[in-house]
């Protein structure tokens, strides 16, 4: 029961570095998601794509990229890393439509830019 | 203003009070409610779905009040092992909904 995967677990980056978080799901959930949270915050809203081929932002996009080329992927690519991204972040996913749709959790990421 | 709003706390309790958690949600058109317990440097955790006409698992209650658009959290006889943060999620279910989360309340059982 892999559910959602993310890699790495922890990374460590200097600034102005690039990198990309995986993300994948195997449950053929149509929405995916990263959040980021912050120490002792709730989670933000990154963005966030309701099946492949459609993404849209959330609330502090600034920074990161997506891409949705299958149902299973989700990376969130950063583009200039800055200290102001040191953050975990989250990678979750569910259906859509209908009521009562859980939203599951990766292990989350722990991400340092020194 | 946040779309999703959450008691601040902290919440300091001892072994077996009663505590409750407020959640506000300022989008009229979601459709689907939830609590979720999160443990120190890990992943949010369903605890459950709210339910327009109440739901109860155990020592935990959830309410939901569409009219004045808020949802609670009750739990009775609080144990030690409840000590964590708690954070409500609202759900849009359209093909374009995305799911938003409350900061989160942390609760502190104590002995």
């Amino acid at each position: 029961n892999a559910g959602v995967t993310q890699t790495p677990k922890f990374q460590v980056l200097k600034t102005g570095q690039s990198m990309t978080l995986q993300c994948a799901q195997d449950m053929n959930h149509e929405y995916m998601s990263w959040y980021r949270q912050d120490p002792g915050m709730g989670l933000r809203l990154i963005h966030y794509s309701v099946g492949a081929g459609i993404t849209d932002q959330g609330e502090v996009p600034n920074g990161y990229n997506v891409s949705r080329s299958t149902t299973e992927d989700f990376p969130l690519r950063l583009l200039s890393a800055a200290p102001s991204q040191t953050s975990v972040y989250f990678c979750a996913s569910r259906f859509t439509g209908g009521a009562g749709n859980t939203i599951y959790f990766g292990e989350g990421s722990w991400l340092t830019v020194v | 203003r946040k779309e999703v709003e959450q008691d601040p706390g902290p919440f300091n309790v001892p072994e077996g009070a009663t505590v409750a958690f407020n959640c506000t949600y300022s989008n009229s058109a979601s459709q689907s409610f939830f609590w979720y317990r999160q443990d120190c440097r890990k992943e949010p955790k369903l605890l459950m779905s709210v339910y327009s006409s109440g739901n109860e698992d155990g020592r935990f209650t959830a309410q939901l009040n569409r009219a004045s658009q808020y949802i609670s959290l009750l739990i009775r006889d609080s144990k030690l092992s409840d000590s964590a943060t708690y954070l409500c999620a609202v759900h849009l279910n359209t093909n374009a909904g995305k799911s938003t989360f409350g900061d989160g309340t942390t609760l502190t059982v104590k002995p």
